[in-house]
């Protein structure tokens, strides 16, 4: 199956900080990728939705200019949570697909964030 | 009203038992809808597609009732490693919808 990796796996930052996450698909072509939150026993919420090559469509609620999207190759997606603070805390998952063949996404391993 | 509902639980049943989960969902224009397996910590991993005829592979059979808007999930003869929060998801026009899942515990 398709391989989605993350990293890092986990960072721990001080307030006011930046992170940025990285998502790549391995194996395959990823046309979009989204990227995800989840907070302890909440269900995940997608963030963005991001196309190669293009401006990442963000959902409502979420400060694009906080969360900094970039999807610049086919392989590879960026998140960057920028002045982050401790309710920036959460469980950032990623995932993946290549619409030209599916519209299954497949997903990382997820990046747990803890800012101090 | 939430786009995807589930109760979230937990579940708790011995090993060999038959559980089935339930899951409403708001939009009637959906088409698409799929359960998740979440482990502790780690990332969904898709169970099973639900289509209008239902699927079934293994232990595992979900169901989709059109008129009534729910999707479920029956799980026979429980197994220890069942144990994981199985999500419920919608698939809209270009992404995936999720319910907070429902949280299952099978004891030896």
């Amino acid at each position: 199956g398709a391989v989605v990796s993350q990293h890092p796996s986990w960072v721990i930052c001080k307030s006011g900080t930046s992170v940025k996450i990285e998502c790549r698909s391995l194996d395959f072509q990823a046309t979009t990728m989204f990227w995800y939150r989840q907070f302890p026993k909440q269900s995940l919420m997608l963030m963005a939705t991001s196309n190669e090559g293009s401006k990442a469509t963000y959902e409502q609620g979420v400060e694009k200019d906080k969360f900094l999207i970039n999807h610049a190759s086919l392989t590879l997606s960026t998140l960057t949570v920028t002045s982050a603070h401790p309710e920036d805390s959460s469980f950032y998952i990623c995932s993946a697909r290549d619409y030209r063949i599916s519209h299954e996404q497949f997903f990382g391993p997820g990046t747990r964030l803890t800012v101090l | 009203r939430k786009e995807v509902e589930q109760d979230p639980g937990p579940f708790n049943v011995p090993e060999g038992a038959t559980v089935a989960f339930n899951c409403t969902y708001s939009n009637s224009a959906s088409q698409s809808f799929f359960w998740y397996r979440q482990d502790c910590r780690k990332e969904p991993k898709l169970l099973m597609s639900v289509y209008s005829s239902g699927n079934e592979d293994g232990r595992f059979t979900a169901q989709l009732n059109r008129a009534s808007q729910y999707i479920s999930l029956l799980i026979r003869d429980s197994k220890l490693s069942d144990s994981a929060t199985y999500l419920c998801v919608e698939a809209g026009f270009q992404k995936l919808v999720f319910g907070t899942g429902t949280r299952l515990l099978v004891s030896p």
